[in-house]
C-alpha cells in the first residue's frame, strides 16, 4: 500500500534557527512528492516538488527539500525560521510516470510548526 | 487571477439532510479533484474529474457521496442523507492537467458540520 509518514505531529523551533519537518514515503515505482503548507482557515498551498533531477530543491518562501531515495525521505528544511512560517505542513507523494496516474495525492497527517520569537 | 473557490465557505445540516457543495476551479484546468479532511482521518482522497469525467472515484466513502462536473469547469459534491462522521472540511483543487508532474491549486475549502 501507498503511503506517507510525518512522524512528528509537532515541531517547534526558535526564530532564525533552522527548521526540519520530517517526511518518509512508500510507494511504488519513482514517486512524485510535494509539500504543501495550510494556514489556519485556509486551504493548502504549494509550497515545492520533486518530479526528477536534482535531489535538492527550492520552493516558495525560502524552503528547500531533499529527496533520499535509499532512506525513502523528502525532508522539508529551511535555514532561518520566521515567526510568520507558523503553520500546519503536508507532505505528500503520487506514484510517477504510468498511463494509470491520475495525480491524486496521498498525503501524510500533517507536522505543526510552532516558530516562538 | 482568480483562484479555486468553494461555496459555501460554511455549511451546519442536520443529519439525514442532503447537501451540496460546489468548486469553481482556476479557468483552463482540466482536471479537479475532491479531497476530504478531518481530524480523525487526515486529507483524503475522494474523487478526480478529467473534464467531464470521472475515471477516479475510488475515495468515495459509500454511495451517499456522488459529484458531477460540467462544461469543463464547476464541480458539485453531493451528500445524501448526512452522517455525523460526514463532517468534515472538503477541499477542491484543480491543476492544468490530470497528470502527476503538476501541482495541485487548492480552495478554502468548505466546512461541514452535521448536527
Amino acid at each position: 500500500a501507498q503511503s506517507v509518514a510525518q512522524p512528528e505531529d509537532q515541531v517547534n523551533v526558535a526564530e532564525g534557527n533552522p527548521l526540519t519537518v520530517k517526511c518518509t514515503y512508500s510507494v511504488s515505482g519513482n514517486p512524485y512528492l510535494f509539500w504543501y503548507v495550510q494556514y489556519p482557515n485556509r486551504g493548502l498551498q504549494f509550497l515545492l516538488k520533486y518530479i526528477t533531477g536534482d535531489n535538492l530543491v527550492k520552493g516558495s518562501y525560502g524552503f528547500e527539500a531533499e529527496f533520499n531515495k535509499s532512506q525513502t525521505s523528502f525532508h522539508l528544511k529551511k535555514p532561518s525560521a520566521l515567526v510568520s512560517d507558523s503553520a500546519l505542513y503536508f507532505c505528500a507523494v503520487t506514484p510517477g510516470m504510468s498511463s494509470s496516474n491520475t495525480g491524486k495525492l496521498i498525503f501524510g497527517q500533517g507536522t505543526t510548526l510552532q516558530v516562538k520569537p | 487571477g482568480a483562484g479555486v473557490s468553494q461555496s459555501p465557505s460554511n455549511k451546519v445540516t442536520e443529519k439525514g439532510k442532503d447537501v451540496e457543495l460546489r468548486c469553481d476551479p482556476i479557468s483552463g484546468h482540466t482536471a479537479l479533484y475532491w479531497y476530504r479532511q478531518s481530524l480523525g482521518q487526515g486529507l483524503e482522497f475522494l474523487i478526480y474529474f478529467q473534464g467531464n469525467s470521472a475515471p477516479d472515484k475510488s475515495g468515495l466513502p459509500s454511495d451517499r457521496f456522488s459529484a458531477e462536473r460540467t462544461g469543463g469547469s464547476v464541480s458539485t459534491l453531493t451528500i445524501q442523507r448526512t452522517q455525523q462522521e460526514d463532517s468534515a472540511v472538503y477541499l477542491c483543487a484543480s491543476s492544468p492537467m490530470g497528470q502527476a508532474v503538476h501541482e495541485q491549486y487548492f480552495g478554502p475549502g468548505t466546512r461541514l458540520t452535521v448536527t
